[in-house]
């Protein structure tokens, strides 16, 4: 089953803009994890964030992550073309199990 | 560089062969793969936990005897797509984790480049 859902399902934005994609999960997380997917090709790990960290950067990924609201947000700063893909967040209820996935937001980036 | 493999990549065969998709760690020892499903445009879904030494754990929906998954190494897992029909074409994925990871985080998940199964 999936945890929950992504917003938006899918965002267009000019290469240098901002762009900020949401998920909502359903159960408590032991952690909360982003990643990326170029079409029709495998998962690339952004970011991990834990159910105890509130926010988590890595180069121009910032992640946040409100476990009352049961939300977490993606900001990528400054996007670039190569950033067009598909970004799925995901969720642990413990270390070391198998992982429920959000329904995903596709970004597009145009030049 | 990868440190779960797959394969083959890509597969296409015809409706009631049966196909095998093989899941490697390299490098490290995996007591614990999981294999996932996405079809089209869509999430990926998780369809079952493999066990190296025991029985998979399949989801809910998952037929067992469809999706046979064989652990027999701590660096190999195995699904095997039995009687596979058009409905089955989708893109499998496997993943691990490495246990102990040297200034990496435990809990990340590693996924394999995938495999798209086509039935005609």
């Amino acid at each position: 089953s999936q945890q929950g859902e992504e917003d938006p399902q899918a965002l267009s934005i000019q290469e240098g803009e901002n762009a900020t994609m949401n998920c909502s999960y359903k159960t408590s997380i032991n952690n909360l994890q982003w990643y990326r997917q170029n079409s029709g090709r495998g998962l690339v790990h952004l970011i991990l964030i834990r159910s105890n960290e509130r926010e988590k950067h890595s180069g121009r990924l910032r992640v946040t992550l409100d476990t009352s609201k049961k939300s977490s947000s993606l900001l990528i700063t400054a996007s670039r073309a190569a950033d067009t893909a598909s970004y799925f967040c995901a969720t642990g209820d413990q270390a070391g199990t198998a992982l429920i996935f959000g329904k995903g937001t596709t970004l597009s980036v145009s030049s | 560089g990868a440190v779960v493999s797959q394969h083959p990549s890509r597969v296409i065969c015809k409706s009631g062969t049966s196909v095998k998709i093989e899941c490697r760690s390299l490098d490290f020892q995996a007591t614990t793969m999981f294999w996932y499903r996405q079809f089209p445009k869509q999430s990926l879904m998780l369809m079952a936990t493999s066990n190296e030494g025991s029985k998979a754990t399949y989801e809910q929906g998952v037929e067992k005897d469809k999706f046979l998954i064989n652990h027999a190494s701590l660096t190999l897992s195995t699904l095997t797509v039995t009687s596979a029909h058009p409905e089955d074409s989708s893109f499998y994925i496997c993943s691990a984790f490495i246990p102990g990871l040297a200034g990496g985080d435990t809990d990340t998940q590693y996924f394999g480049p995938g495999t798209r199964l086509t039935v005609l």
